[in-house]
């Protein structure tokens, strides 16, 4: 699985857009990106993946560039409750296991 | 649709002993994945089960084993137990194996302090 690379933390204030990049600029043409979070002392949550396409669910929107070499992960309005570590992974569809790297620790500040 | 479910979520056990944790994955699902969380390892991949064969095993020392039920529930098991073993056991479970697109649904974990 490619590498990624993240910030180790970022602010953001509540109801702004938090956007968490990611650099995965070894990633091969079938691995996916995928965004977890994991709020303090829970288990990690699926967010969305992609392939080559913006993706959008309720949760997030994703944004991959066209080279596929970093993405970004955009919550389109924060809430206290989404502060929480961003494991962005890239990984083949359906692999295991998901090797999680430091994530990048957002707080969201009222 | 319940989820993932992990017991216990809380254990003390002393250096030496061994301890079981028990997974109950998501209904439907038949794969379970188990991972060790700690401070200075972050999150780390120990081993994968399907249709009650481990697929999958991560760089841990033998002391640490699972198994699978035909039910799909799984337990592992870690044997002489260490102070650093004390770390956030997570369980995952997705409906099937690598091959095609699966998200992985964590449960909240068992954590084991060793003392």
């Amino acid at each position: 699985d490619a590498k990624t690379t993240q910030p180790t933390s970022m602010d953001c204030a509540e109801g702004r857009a938090a956007n968490l990049p990611c650099n995965h600029s070894t990633i091969s043409g079938n691995e996916y990106v995928y965004w977890y979070r994991q709020i303090h002392s829970q288990g990690p949550q699926y967010i969305i993946h992609g392939l080559k396409n913006n993706e959008t669910n309720e949760m997030a929107s994703l944004i991959i560039t066209e080279d596929r070499k970093s993405s970004t992960l955009i919550l389109p309005h924060a809430t206290l409750r989404d502060t929480a570590v961003y494991y962005c992974i890239a990984t083949r569809s359906g692999n295991t296991p998901l090797v999680f790297g430091k994530g990048t620790r957002l707080s969201v500040i009222a | 649709k319940a989820g993932v479910t992990q017991t216990p979520r809380y254990l003390i056990k002393t250096r030496g002993q061994q301890v079981t944790l028990s997974c109950s994955p998501i209904s439907g699902h038949r794969s379970v994945s188990w991972y060790q969380q700690t401070p200075g390892q972050g999150l780390q991949f120990l081993f994968e089960y399907f249709s009650e064969t481990q697929r999958n095993k991560g760089n841990f020392p033998g002391r640490f084993s699972g198994r699978q039920f035909s039910n799909s529930r799984s337990e592992m098991n870690v044997s002489t137990l260490e102070l650093g073993d004390s770390a956030l056991y997570l369980c995952a479970s997705k409906p099937g194996l690598a091959g095609a697109h699966y998200e992985q649904y964590f449960g909240p974990g068992t954590r084991l302090t060793v003392t």
